[in-house]
């Protein structure tokens, strides 16, 4: 699996956009990247994921660069329930059939502010 | 709610002891996955199930052991706990091809 590069922590006002780089500069073709984030103990939530186009729904927007080698996780509009650790993850497509694992990194711990 | 559910959501067991994890997918999901995540290790994958069959296997010890059964719940047994395997154990499913897991919001295991 390709690895995952993510700034250790970020601050971000509340009500400004949070926009969380990561970098995945061996991606391969046929793998997806994948956000969650984890807030406080709670089981982590699945945020977006895209393959090359930019992707957007209404928790974020994830822009993926042409060559694929690094994304960036949008939050337009970051309020103090946001702050949480996100992960950013390249999944393999799996075979027909089944479902292939992801693997977590260390993430970003984003911190919004008032 | 992301409609994965695990019980019970704490434990706490003494050393040497053995206990059970129960985990129900989301309808519809006949992948099951678990992770345990404890303080200074992060979120490990331990095994994943699809429709009854191991599919995949991560760091899971000898000690630990899962299935899926027929009705698409799963089950994780850990015995001989040690101090070691306190943690957060978190079961997530999806449905097959590229579709998002899911976690439950875990269960929080205290080995004294």
């Amino acid at each position: 699996d390709a690895k995952t590069t993510q700034p250790p922590s970020m601050d971000c006002a509340e009500g400004r956009a949070a926009n969380l780089p990561c970098n995945h500069s061996t991606i391969s073709g046929n793998e997806y990247v994948y956000w969650y984030r984890q807030i406080h103990s709670q089981g982590p939530q699945y945020i977006i994921h895209g393959l090359k186009n930019n992707e957007t729904n209404e928790m974020a927007s994830l822009i993926i660069t042409e060559d694929r080698k690094s994304s960036t996780l949008i939050l337009p509009h970051a309020t103090l329930r946001d702050t949480a650790v996100y992960y950013c993850i390249v999944r393999p497509k799996p075979y027909t059939g089944t479902a292939s694992k992801l693997t977590f990194g260390t993430g970003t711990r984003l911190q919004v502010t008032l | 709610d992301s409609g994965v559910t695990q019980t019970p959501k704490h434990l706490i067991t003494a050393t040497g002891q053995r206990v059970t994890l129960r985990c129900s997918p989301r309808s519809g999901d006949l992948s099951v996955y678990w992770y345990q995540q404890s303080l200074d290790q992060g979120l490990q994958f331990l095994i994943q199930y699809y429709n009854g069959e191991e599919r995949a296997k991560g760091n899971i010890l000898e000690r630990f052991s899962a299935q899926q059964f027929p009705d698409l719940h799963s089950e994780l047994n850990l015995s001989s706990l040690e101090l070691g395997d306190s943690a957060l154990y978190f079961c997530a499913s999806s449905v097959s091809g590229v579709s998002p897991l899911h976690f439950g919001n875990g269960t929080r295991l205290t080995v004294t």
